[in-house]
């Protein structure tokens, strides 16, 4: 069965610098893929970043970047360069062909960017 | 391009009344998506279409909740009668194609608070 585990509930960067958001994930699929996804208390979910299991190169987009781990199925996500406005929940997703294509979630880490 | 179109927002109810969830997705986009998110939670699939088609219901609670797709566009989720344990938000999203790899644009969501 698929499954997304975020192991942080919250997470505290200072202005400026970088931030890693864990997530591990669990799929018996060779193909799949992996979503990251930002939520700020708007509510809307605005897609950040992809990576396919195929993909050799890790996914990069702006100043995110996803720390692809394969071998230990794990798609952390990379923040540079914190500013105020990426205070939000973050959620990983991923996708695979056995679960009907449907996206499962973790439950997220909430980041707060300090000034 | 206008992103994914929900109504209403806000909707607050009385336990045991009907409630009624509106989603129009991008324009050209064939599969549509309605998840619940409960607080603190990542969202959860309730229902998948392709276009008209659903093909995708196993978690959708059939004895209080009915969700239609007509001439394959805009949709409605119904919640009849809605319980305590409905407040939630819910959120409907779409892709262009179904598929591991196609990313899903989500609309604002629609808060559902059950009194």
């Amino acid at each position: 069965a698929q499954k997304i585990t975020q192991t942080q509930p919250g997470m505290f960067v200072q202005e400026k610098e970088a931030v890693t958001l864990d997530c591990t994930y669990d799929t018996s699929d060779q193909s799949y893929g992996l979503f990251w996804y930002k939520q700020p208390s708007s509510g809307e979910m605005i897609f950040l970043i992809y990576q396919g299991s195929y993909d050799e190169q890790n996914a990069t987009e702006g100043r995110y970047s996803l720390n692809f781990q394969k071998a230990r199925k794990s798609a952390n996500l990379v923040i540079s360069a914190s500013q105020l406005g990426d205070s939000a929940m973050y959620f990983c997703a991923m996708r695979d062909q056995g679960g009907s294509e449907k996206l499962v979630f973790g439950k997220g880490t909430k980041l707060t960017v300090n000034p | 391009e206008a992103g994914v179109v929900q109504s209403p927002r806000y909707k607050i109810i009385e336990k045991k009344q009907p409630v009624a969830f509106w989603c129009n997705p991008i324009s050209g986009h064939n599969t549509l998506y309605w998840y619940l998110q409960n607080l603190g939670q990542g969202p959860e699939l309730l229902i998948r279409y392709e276009n008209e088609e659903a093909v995708d219901d196993s978690q959708l609670p059939k004895d209080r909740f009915s969700a239609e797709r007509l001439k394959g566009v805009d949709s409605t989720l119904k919640i009849q009668p809605a319980e305590l344990g409905d407040s939630a938000v819910y959120l409907c999203a779409s892709s262009f194609g179904g598929g591991v790899y196609n990313e899903q644009f989500f609309g604002p969501g629609t808060r559902l608070t059950v009194l």
